[in-house]
């Protein structure tokens, strides 16, 4: 079964320390993306990437880094300079291309706690 | 830079018809969204209208899409306990970025 998958679903962690997410996808697909989600203000992009070993920055990437050292793997690290990380992280993947409606597929998301 | 806004809640009874509205600013928008977030999950593509189409039909959806307003609007027909969700808009300007709207939380009432 093609699809996106990430994991852990929900985590914890300590003030101060540095955590990382992971989404994997098997779709093929070259674009993928981080949001994160928080009540009542909907998805924020935080980086995206189009090909492997390029990515840029979404609308909140302060705190946060990401790497695509494979077209299947796209972690975001939550770094202790993020101020308020605790929050529901999406990942999603698209295909590439203008000449498409290039829908974005969505993993299961990860809560993450931080206490 | 891209704006999406939709309102945060809307309540209907079940078997009723539900709209739900959303305003984007960009009038570059080639494809606009809807998605469907059940609670705890990630979303799923509903449905999409490109942006020289005036309305979209599918199934029990119907999309209106008023460019010149730059509204959208996403309508569901005989709405039933299952729909209960939170719903996004969301528009694509770029070749990959979409902008999401707040969420409107659908909720289906007995």
């Amino acid at each position: 079964d093609g699809g996106i998958t990430q994991s852990p679903k929900y985590l914890f962690r300590k003030e101060g320390q540095n955590v990382t997410l992971s989404c994997e996808q098997n779709l093929n697909h070259d674009a993928m993306y981080w949001y994160r989600q928080d009540p009542g203000q909907g998805l924020r992009l935080i980086y995206y990437s189009q090909i492997v070993n390029d990515f840029q920055k979404g609308d909140i990437a302060e705190g946060y880094s990401v790497s695509r050292e494979k077209k299947e793997s796209f972690p975001l690290t939550v770094t202790s300079a993020q101020k308020n990380p605790t929050a529901f992280y999406l990942c999603a993947s698209s295909i590439e291309g203008t000449f498409s409606y290039n829908e974005q597929f969505f993993g299961p998301g990860t809560r993450l706690t931080v206490l | 830079g891209e704006d999406v806004e939709q309102s945060l809640f809307l309540s209907v009874r079940e078997g009723d018809s539900s709209v739900i509205n959303c305003t984007y600013t960009d009038s570059s928008s080639t494809y606009l969204y809807w998605y469907k977030q059940e609670p705890g999950a990630g979303l799923q593509l509903l449905t999409y209208i490109f942006s020289n189409m005036d309305m979209k039909q599918d199934q029990r959806l119907t999309v209106l899409l008023n460019k010149k307003d730059k509204h959208l609007s996403l309508r569901i027909a005989d709405t039933q306990t299952g729909d209960s969700a939170i719903y996004f808009c969301a528009e694509r300007s770029t070749a990959s970025k979409l902008t999401f709207g707040t969420g409107t939380r659908l909720q289906v009432t007995l």
